[in-house]
């Protein structure tokens, strides 16, 4: 049976439509983050990084948003495809002598043709 | 170009054996490092590697011994299995500092009985 704490977070969507997964991270310090996707079955793959004296990166069809305010990361994904459906997680780091990396538990993004 | 690979796949061992984990990477990256991943966990660092013959614990180092006697080489040895230690296992390397991105390898999954 299931048990609680095994749920992802979930987004549906359809092909061709916008995906923005969101993330709350923890670490005010934190000054280097992360997105990856993993495929099932697979390793994490890297897919955009921002440093915290950034707002906003570019990717290809990708774009990481950076609130350092409320200490909130997002993912938007633009034309979904049928390929992005995966579990994306996001990762902080804080460095320096106090060397800290924290992974989020992930988004289940599941696209719909 | 391999990468980042690991060694076995899939792992069944009984309770109290001991068994090792293999992870090796062709890049050269100078930081290696050795995750769990479990359902409500996420992924959880247990120890990392900065340099030949220098290794740190991470967050979960109970029950796990590393070493690192070359650079592309990061094994990874439960001396005493128990079944908590079930889990799908990440290597993952990273190029010069400790805040750079890190890349995974395909993971072992491993069940102890």
């Amino acid at each position: 049976g299931e048990s609680v704490g095994l749920h992802l977070p979930t987004l549906s969507v359809q092909e061709g439509d916008n995906s923005i997964i969101n993330c709350a991270y923890s670490n005010s310090a934190s000054d280097y983050f992360i997105w990856y996707k993993q495929e099932s079955g697979k390793g994490p793959q890297f897919i955009i990084d921002i440093r915290s004296n950034m707002d906003k990166r570019q990717g290809q069809r990708v774009t990481v948003l950076l609130n350092k305010t409320v200490k909130h990361l997002s993912l938007q994904i633009a034309a979904t495809q049928p390929g992005d459906s995966a579990v994306y997680f996001c990762a902080e780091i804080s460095g320096g002598s106090n060397y800290k990396l924290t992974f989020g538990k992930g988004t289940l993004l599941t696209v719909n043709p | 170009d391999a990468g980042i690979t690991q060694s076995p796949r899939y792992k069944i061992t009984e309770t109290g054996r001991q068994v090792t984990l293999m992870c090796h990477q062709t890049w050269s990256h100078s930081y290696m490092f050795w995750y769990r991943q479990d359902l409500g966990h996420g992924l959880r660092l247990i120890y990392y590697s900065a340099a030949a013959d220098i290794t740190d614990k991470g967050e979960v180092p109970d029950g796990y011994v590393v070493s690192r006697s070359k650079t592309e080489n990061f094994p990874l040895t439960l001396e005493s299995a128990t079944r908590s230690q079930t889990s799908v296992y990440f290597c993952a390397s990273s190029p010069i500092r400790l805040g750079d991105t890190q890349y995974f390898g395909p993971g072992t999954r491993l069940t102890v009985l």
